[in-house]
């Protein structure tokens, strides 16, 4: 059973060009979150969608960060333009939301983001 | 919103038990999570409190109390493969599961 698969791995970009970066969730997973890990910041949630749907994008840090979902099987997050501060490792994680306090969270690999 | 406050950093000697404490603030509260994640690594998941008291899981057991806000995890036999940070998590009352995570806790473990 494949785990939550992001790509790329690793990016290195020059500050003004926009960045993409993927995820595939688990396979029957309806939720699904965007994250970014800094030393200074920890781990901070961007933007999480339910069912496809954007719920909560008040961690998106500013216009330059845009996602979406078109199905349940890819989201992407998008930088444009990128800047060195958002030099970052990125997370996508997804879990199956039911009734009751589950709350199991599926974290794909990452992707480290250098802008230089 | 919310806010959780954990020890930055832990020592401890491979074979003993190390309690990592983890205190919250929240407009709403669900559940208290742990995750564990290796330098390099992504978080993955260890243990869940939804209700007050002890969860165990093999060598990890978590506590939650409400009244407090507080919980911690415990991790008994250390082993050297369990140098790695440890983040709690609180869930959002109302569904979605939104999570909220701590700054972590970078357990060192030595021989």
């Amino acid at each position: 059973d494949a785990g939550v698969i992001q790509s790329p791995r690793h990016e290195v970009t020059e500050m003004g060009q926009e960045v993409t970066l993927r995820c595939k969730p688990i396979s029957g997973h309806n939720s699904l979150f965007w994250y970014r890990q800094t030393m200074m910041r920890g781990l901070e949630l961007l933007i999480y969608f339910n069912n496809n749907v954007p719920i909560d994008d008040s961690g998106m840090p500013e216009d330059r960060f845009s996602a979406k979902m078109p199905n349940a099987s890819f989201s992407t997050l998008k930088i444009q333009p990128s800047e060195p501060r958002d030099s970052a490792v990125y997370f996508c994680a997804s879990s199956l939301r039911r009734r009751g306090p589950t709350d199991t969270q599926y974290f794909g690999p990452g992707t480290r983001l250098t802008v230089l | 919103g919310q806010s959780l406050e954990q020890p930055s950093e832990v020592t401890a000697v491979e074979g003993a038990i190390v309690q990592i404490n983890c205190t919250y603030q929240t407009s709403g509260f669900y559940g208290l999570s742990w995750y564990q994640q290796h330098d390099g690594g992504a978080p993955t998941f260890l243990s869940y409190n939804g209700l007050d008291g002890l969860e165990e899981t093999g060598r990890f057991s978590s506590f939650l109390s409400r009244s407090d806000s507080y919980g911690y995890l415990l991790l008994q036999e250390l082993q050297m493969k369990d140098s790695a940070s440890y983040f709690c998590a609180v869930r959002e009352a109302g569904g979605y599961q939104k999570v909220t995570f701590g700054t972590g806790t970078k357990l060192q473990v030595i021989p």
